[in-house]
């Protein structure tokens, strides 16, 4: 049970650059995550799913694009990476319980610097 | 949105002293976490816990949700122990599972 693993950890970018970071989970959780955490600062919430097929906005969506074509996977996308997205991602994932959003599992994080 | 509050926003101990660190919350709560980021950047789960008392080892925790606040206390503190404190709040109002994090206690236990 590996938990929550995102891929890669480390990625330098030009600006203009695309990527896509990877979030995979094997608890079977419905809900998932993308969070950026920028120095010195709590975490912020990107967008997020709460099940297959589905996502949403967070806090800080714009520059982003998300994807939950499985269950276990959830996609963050940048499509012309810009300084200001230099950060750590964080993904996670959180289950249901009679009914009820509980516990949620965090990522190893993904290092990210656009230069 | 709710606010989230957490004090001290620094702390620096000696290896052995015990500390409290809070989360004041503005608005009514459907689930509170503690975290504990390492100097790796690791965020660890120390406790789910929307209401009551909670205790692991020489952590504990305690959330009074009626005062929307919530207690983390630190016993015999150790230099592991460093890094930075997250609570992370889920609003009542939704089940759709954005939380709102605290901008953290930063904890320097030294030898």
């Amino acid at each position: 049970n590996a938990g929550v693993t995102q891929t890669p950890k480390f990625r330098v970018l030009k600006t203009g650059q695309s990527m896509t970071l990877l979030c995979a989970q094997d608890m079977n959780h419905e809900y998932m995550y993308w969070y950026r955490q920028d120095p010195g600062m709590g975490l912020r919430l990107i967008h997020y799913s709460v099940g297959e097929g589905t996502t949403a906005k967070g806090e800080v969506p714009d520059g982003y694009n998300v994807s939950r074509l499985k269950k276990q996977n959830f996609l963050l996308g940048l499509e012309s990476a810009a300084p200001s997205q230099t950060s750590v991602y964080f993904c996670a994932s959180s289950y249901l319980q009679g009914g009820r959003n509980t516990e949620a599992f965090f990522g190893q994080g993904t290092r990210l610097t656009v230069v | 949105g709710i606010q989230v509050e957490q004090s001290p926003p620094d702390l620096i101990l000696q290896e052995g002293a015990n500390s409290t660190l809070r989360c004041n919350f503005s608005d009514s709560v459907n689930n509170l976490q503690w975290f504990h980021q390492n100097p790796w950047g690791q965020l660890i789960n120390l406790f789910y816990i929307p209401s009551g008392t909670k205790q692991n080892g020489r952590l504990s925790a305690t959330t009074v949700a009626t005062e929307r606040y919530s207690l983390l206390y630190i016993s015999s503190s150790q230099t592991t122990d460093s890094g930075v404190y997250f609570c992370a709040i889920r609003p009542g109002n939704t089940n759709a599972g954005k939380s709102t994090f605290g901008d953290g206690t930063t904890l320097t236990v030294k030898p």
